[in-house]
């Protein structure tokens, strides 16, 4: 079975701070790769995925995120974050039709 | 549109209480149908999954158990809750075709005290 590896459990930054957040998977093969976020008191929403095709996905709110195939990675970047992207955010891998998600990190953006 | 509900939001219970946990989703049809669980620190953990009515797979060995009475409701039990049983439900659907796209609801947050 897949294991997610998030590798930062709580991040703080600054408003304006560049992000990036960690995502690895354990194996390859046709994966399906998703990044979910929860705002606070909100549903888990899906931020972004990759499926195939470009490995620089784009998603909402100025989130991409870039899967490198020989690393397992599928990290999620933003380059200038707001005190509004305080959530917490979920990698998933979709594999053999089940889901597999990372632990979850928390990001706190101080205005 | 499509909109999922869960309830309770929040829930304490005793050691070897029992537990019933509702999900149901409104605007589709044949829904594939999930319960996840969070404990404290860790990723989401795939308890059980649904694919139609009375049809239940379940990923982990537990004291819990699912039911889908009806095409739009997942029901998530327990008849003794254990300590460790606290966490965060969430349940999730995804049409029966088409997108791999999970849509989450809104959570409960169990306490086993």
């Amino acid at each position: 079975a897949q294991s997610v590896s998030q590798h930062n459990h709580h991040v703080i930054l600054s408003e304006a701070a560049s992000l990036e957040l960690g995502c690895n998977y354990s194996y390859g093969g046709t994966v399906n790769l998703f990044w979910y976020v929860q705002y606070p008191g909100q549903h888990l929403q899906l931020l972004l995925k990759y499926f195939s095709g470009d490995p620089l996905v784009k998603g909402i709110k100025g989130f991409e995120a870039e899967f490198i195939k020989s690393k397992f990675s599928f990290n999620l970047r933003k380059p200038s974050v707001q005190w509004s992207d305080t959530a917490e955010y979920f990698c998933a891998v979709k594999d053999l039709g089940r889901l597999y998600f990372g632990r979850g990190t928390q990001l706190t953006v101080w205005p | 549109s499509q909109t999922i509900h869960q309830w309770p939001a929040t829930l304490v219970q005793p050691v070897g209480s029992p537990l019933s946990l509702e999900c149901t989703v409104e605007g589709t049809s044949n829904p594939n149908l999930y319960w996840y669980r969070q404990a404290a620190g860790r990723g989401l953990q795939l308890l059980f999954y649904s694919v139609g009515i009375g049809q239940i797979s379940s990923e982990v060995p537990q004291n819990l158990s699912a039911s889908r009475p009806q095409d739009r409701q997942f029901i998530l039990s327990s008849k003794k809750l254990l300590l460790s049983d606290s966490g965060f439900y969430l349940c999730a659907w995804r049409p029966g075709q088409g997108t791999d796209t999970q849509y989450f609801g809104p959570g409960t947050r169990l306490t086993v005290l």
